[in-house]
Parts: C-alpha cells; sequence; structure tokens
C-alpha cells in the first residue's frame, strides 16, 4: 500500500523561485493537509481540504498556495521561495473529516526543503 | 506563547525504566487530545488517543488533567525501541478541521 506519497524528498532552491510540492494517497481519503516541521516549532498547519475543490487556510498560509482538483491530489506551491521557507513539510491525509475529533492522522515521509 | 507546550527533553532512561511527559495547553475550550511518536527525520504516527477517562494499550498510558490543562504520556518498562519524540495534539475548537500540535518531547532510552 502506497498510502500518503510525497515527492520530492529533497529540494534545494534559490530565493525568489517557485516550485510545487507534489501530495497523492491512495486511499481515497477527502481529507488531506500540509504541514510544516521547523526545530522548537512543531508541526504547524499550512492549509488543508476536506474534499476535491474545497481548500482552507490553516496556521501559516503566506507564501503558499494549494489546489484540489482531485480527490487523490493535493499539490503545495511556493509562489516565490524565501529562507524563512526552509523546513521539513509533511502532507498527511484522513479517513474522518472530522480529524480534530478523530486524531486520525496519516503523514506522508515529508519533504526536506532548503532556501537559499 | 505557544498554544500546546512540550519538555523537548531529551529524556533519557535506562532499560526497563518508567518515564512521563507532561503536554500543557492553553485553551480551555479544547475539546480533543492525541499523542503521536515520530522516529527521527520520519512522519509523525498516531499513538494513541487521550479520553477523560484515560487510555492504557499496553505499557503506554495516556491520561488527561482539564483543570490543570495537561495531558501525560507514561510509558512503563521501557524499551530501546521506544526511542523517538513524542508530540502532543490538541483540537482547539478553533471551528478548523486541524489539530494543533507541540514541539515533542524527545525520548532516548538507553541500554
Amino acid at each position: 500500500n502506497a498510502g500518503v506519497t510525497q515527492t520530492p524528498k529533497f529540494q534545494v532552491l534559490k530565493t525568489g523561485q517557485s516550485m510545487t510540492l507534489q501530495c497523492a494517497q491512495d486511499m481515497n481519503h477527502e481529507y488531506m493537509s500540509w504541514y510544516r516541521q521547523d526545530p522548537g516549532m512543531g508541526l504547524r498547519l499550512i492549509h488543508y481540504s476536506v474534499g476535491a475543490g474545497i481548500t482552507d487556510q490553516g496556521e501559516v498560509p503566506n507564501g503558499y498556495n494549494v489546489s484540489r482538483s482531485t480527490t487523490e491530489d493535493f499539490p503545495l506551491r511556493l509562489l516565490s521561495a524565501a529562507p524563512s521557507q526552509t523546513s521539513v513539510y509533511f502532507c498527511a491525509s484522513s479517513p474522518d473529516l472530522r480529524v480534530e475529533v478523530t486524531g486520525e492522522l496519516f503523514f506522508g515521509e515529508g519533504s526536506r526543503l532548503t532556501v537559499l | 506563547r505557544k498554544e500546546v507546550e512540550q519538555d523537548p527533553g531529551p529524556f533519557n532512561v535506562p532499560e526497563g525504566a518508567t518515564v512521563a511527559f507532561n503536554c500543557t495547553y492553553s485553551n480551555s475550550a479544547s475539546q480533543s487530545f492525541f499523542w503521536y511518536r515520530q522516529d527521527c527525520r520520519k512522519e509523525p504516527k498516531l499513538l494513541m488517543s487521550v479520553y477523560s477517562s484515560g487510555n492504557e494499550d499496553g505499557r503506554f498510558t495516556a491520561q488527561l488533567n482539564r483543570a490543570s490543562q495537561y495531558i501525560s504520556l507514561l510509558i512503563r518498562d521501557s524499551k530501546l525501541s521506544d526511542s523517538a519524540t513524542y508530540l502532543c495534539a490538541v483540537n482547539e475548537d478553533t471551528g478548523r478541521r486541524a489539530l494543533t500540535f507541540g514541539s515533542g518531547t524527545r525520548l532516548q532510552v538507553q541500554p
């Protein structure tokens, strides 16, 4: 079972460049989300989606765009990369839209991004 | 001030020891609580939920103290394989379909 697949696993960007982190899940989960993890800061929610065509902002959405054209895919776009976006990015999905009640988040393996 | 706080550790304990971590939350309206485990350079995985009445799963016990606004995780008979970072997660009842995570407590079990 593939579960939640993130690509690329590692990326180095220069300031001002744009890129897309890909996230795909094969579990037919309606709920998908993006978190970033920084030392001492924990996981912080960037954006989330409760189904195709529906997205919402999380705690730290600035500098990031998302779209959800299919149930399976939830790409995260960095519009103009900044050094402050150097982080580990995790995509997560859930079989239950009430993720805040069930806690059932399935994470991908992460994408390590460095912005120079 | 962070909404969900954890002692970063590391907690260094010998095999067989009992160890406990706490996680404090600032929003008294918080409804649901969870513990996740994250191995080094890996993704977090749900360990267990924390119910009002407590929750036990083998060597792991999770408890909630609403009056003092913290949750705890107790690990008995620690194994080398328990070495990881333990993240707490809280539903802050913001209307957002999401959890707020602490920054984690690192546990190192030594032989």
